[in-house]
């Protein structure tokens, strides 16, 4: 079964830091992008960032709301993604999800399968 | 950055009811267009890619047009575990990817 499971999520002051995992199984996760998305509450999807793989260079990209505070990193001998996340902001307080695009073919910018996501609550 | 507007931005229905939601984007983005479902408390599930395609496993009441910059997601025959919200994602100018707002499909 594919699957991705997110943790590292909970409460951190502003100006903290915090580092969420992306935990993958039933794909090959060395040859997939992997994607962080955020829900605050009763809002809509914030794309946060993409990480490509070895393949295509672990290139990286990044929402201009996170850039240079947020990174993402991965470590294909553990099947996980990460999302390190710096100075925080209060509106910074999301539903984290990780997701990946469709596999097989070239890569595109859909995404069919999501984690269950973590909450960060930023909040002094 | 591409801007998203879906329409409305909530829907009351009944089951067996016809639904139609709009999404446009700022400028043309071919048929790079993706629409998700999501329940309150759930991760968002890809419904339809490329603006018309079916994602494995979806229902065929779940149909998906349009190209440029206008786009439809439409139910044909509204089920009980339809209620749901809906977002549509461009998928053609990256960095970054942008989604709509969503629509709130509600019970009437």
């Amino acid at each position: 079964e594919v699957q991705l499971v997110e943790s590292g999520g909970g409460l951190v002051q502003p100006g903290g830091s915090l580092k969420l995992s992306c935990a993958a199984s039933g794909f090959t996760f060395s040859g997939s992008a992997m994607h962080w998305v955020r829900q605050a509450s009763g809002k809509g999807l914030e794309w946060v960032g993409r990480i490509r793989s070895k393949a295509n260079s672990y290139a990286t990209a990044y929402a201009a709301s996170v850039k240079g505070r947020f990174t993402i990193s991965r470590d294909d001998s553990k099947n996980t993604a990460y999302l390190q996340m710096n100075s925080l902001k209060t509106e910074d307080t999301a539903v984290y999800y990780c997701t990946r695009p469709p596999q097989g073919g070239f890569e595109t910018l859909y995404m069919d399968v999501w984690g269950k996501g973590t909450t960060v609550t930023v909040s002094s | 950055d591409i801007q998203m507007t879906q329409s409305p931005s909530s829907v009351s229905a009944s089951v067996g009811d016809r639904v139609t939601i709009t999404c446009r984007a700022s400028q043309g983005i071919s048929s790079w267009l993706a629409w998700y479902q999501q329940k309150p408390g759930k991760a968002p599930k890809l419904l339809i890619y490329a603006a018309s395609s079916l994602q494995s496993g979806v229902p065929s009441r779940f149909s998906g047009s349009g190209s440029g910059t206008d786009f439809t997601l439409t139910i044909s025959s509204l089920q009980p575990e339809d209620f749901a919200t809906y977002y549509c994602q461009q998928a053609n100018s990256f960095p970054p990817i942008t989604f709509g707002g969503g629509t709130k499909v509600e019970i009437k």
